[in-house]
């Protein structure tokens, strides 16, 4: 089962930072928080990723909560084709090895 | 290759038939993951290989699907006896190194009529 929820839609003007929330107040100290994104019939795509701190990079920020119980994906100037739907994914190491499970996501809609 | 590949995009096949998805990694990249989308839906895990051996085949839904790879490179993802309800987008992953993420290919649209 996943262990992150989401809201299931939000809508963001073009423009302006695209906010988008994410609990997991069960991961553990050593898991870490994965965003991906979907646009439409493509493969998901690797946005950034966390542990502790907050992480930037060219495609967004990743603000990570003290207690790790919740953190958020920024898009800091959303265009449209930052529409698509977006994954907070905590990633688990069952024993050797690591896997994503993906929960339901959030679908961004950018407007013009 | 730089990316993974997914063969064939689109597959419509009918109920009862066997249908076998292949997939491509990143070269040199010895694990790899399945997993399945239904219309919708987000991303199921099926299964996880390391070089040619599956230690994690825990999402595969029934004994109809199965998966093999060789020579830890090219894996194979087999549906015999297609359902309905097997009708997905089936998506291969090679992971990244170290803690960096997944390179998913662009997926089979499996149908199943």
């Amino acid at each position: 089962d996943a262990k992150t929820t989401q809201p299931p839609s939000m809508d963001c003007a073009e423009g302006r930072a695209a906010n988008l929330p994410c609990n997991h107040s069960t991961i553990s100290g050593n898991e870490y928080v994965y965003w991906y994104r979907q646009i439409h019939s493509q493969g998901p795509q690797y946005i950034i990723h966390g542990l502790k701190n907050n992480e930037t990079n060219e495609m967004a920020s990743l603000i990570i909560t003290e207690d790790r119980k919740s953190s958020t994906l920024i898009l800091p100037h959303a265009t449209l084709r930052d529409t698509a739907v977006y994954y907070c994914i905590v990633r688990v190491d069952p024993g050797g090895y690591n896997k994503l499970i993906f929960g339901a996501g959030t679908r961004l809609a950018v407007h013009p | 290759g730089a990316g993974v590949s997914q063969s064939p995009s689109n597959k419509v096949t009918e109920k009862g038939k066997d249908v076998e998805l292949r997939c491509d990694p990143i070269s040199g990249h010895t694990a790899l993951y399945w997993y399945r989308q239904s219309l919708g839906q987000g991303l199921e895990f099926l299964i996880y290989f390391q070089g040619n051996s599956a230690p994690d085949k825990s999402g595969l839904p029934s004994d109809r699907f199965s998966a093999e790879r060789t020579g830890g490179s090219v894996s194979t993802l087999t549906i015999q006896r297609t359902q309905q309800e097997d009708s997905a987008v089936y998506l291969c992953a090679s992971p990244g190194q170290g803690t960096y993420g997944y390179t998913f290919g662009s997926g089979t649209r499996l149908t199943v009529v």
